[in-house]
């Protein structure tokens, strides 16, 4: 079946730490998003990818870096410069030509302890 | 002011309601308007696509936009409780890049 795949689903985190957050896509989709989700607010963009080797900062990319060397992956690292990392993390993805997020994973939700 | 609207809810109905759901914007520059279903602990699922103003139906989901209003709305007809989830609302521009807003999502819940 095809579709995204975030990994891990949970995930805790110490102050200081780095951390990474995996999106594995076998849509072939040319686009990658990754967006964080906070209680009573809508998702907000961290960074998004609309090609292999290229990617842009959202509205929020302070503390978090990604990279985008394959087509299928973009994973989301999340720095110890990150002062609120606790947060539902999503990523999704779109085909060339859809003006949208057409696909979101299942989300990661990351807890600093 | 955020640049979209959407009342958190929650919206409770009972099975077989028609349910409205609804959204303002104040970005005129908006041309994709979407509408996605979350269940708790889950991604969004993406339901409805529509670009501009007018009707769209899906099954039992209808989605309207009217630009004149800055307003867009989803109605779900013969509501079941596995229609029970948050809907959020989210637009997108035709220029300015590959950014879509999202307002905060409405709960509903379908009661059998």
């Amino acid at each position: 079946d095809g579709g995204i795949t975030q990994s891990p689903k949970y995930l805790f985190r110490k102050e200081g730490q780095n951390v990474t957050l995996s999106c594995e896509q076998n849509l072939n989709h040319d686009a990658m998003y990754w967006y964080r989700q906070d209680p009573g607010q809508g998702l907000r963009l961290i960074y998004y990818s609309q090609i292999v080797n290229d990617f842009q900062k959202g509205d929020i990319a302070e503390g978090y870096s990604v990279s985008r060397e394959k087509k299928e992956s973009f994973p989301l690292t999340v720095t110890s410069a990150q002062k609120n990392p606790t947060a539902f993390y999503l990523c999704a993805s779109s085909p060339a030509g859809v003006n949208t997020e057409a696909f979101f994973g299942q989300g990661t939700r990351l807890t600093v302890v | 002011q955020k640049e979209v609207e959407q009342d958190p809810g929650p919206l409770s109905v009972p099975e077989g309601a028609i349910v409205s759901l609804n959204c303002t914007y104040s970005n005129s520059a908006f041309q994709y308007f979407m509408w996605y279903r979350q269940y708790s602990r889950k991604g969004p699922e993406l339901l409805m696509y529509t670009y501009s103003s007018g009707n769209k139906e899906d099954g039992r989901f209808t989605a309207q936009v009217d630009k004149s209003s800055k307003y867009i709305s989803l109605f779900i007809r013969d509501s079941q409780p596995s229609d029970s989830a948050t809907y959020l609302c989210a637009m997108r521009g035709n220029t300015g890049g590959f950014k879509t807003i999202f307002g905060a999502g409405t709960r509903l819940f379908v009661k059998a």
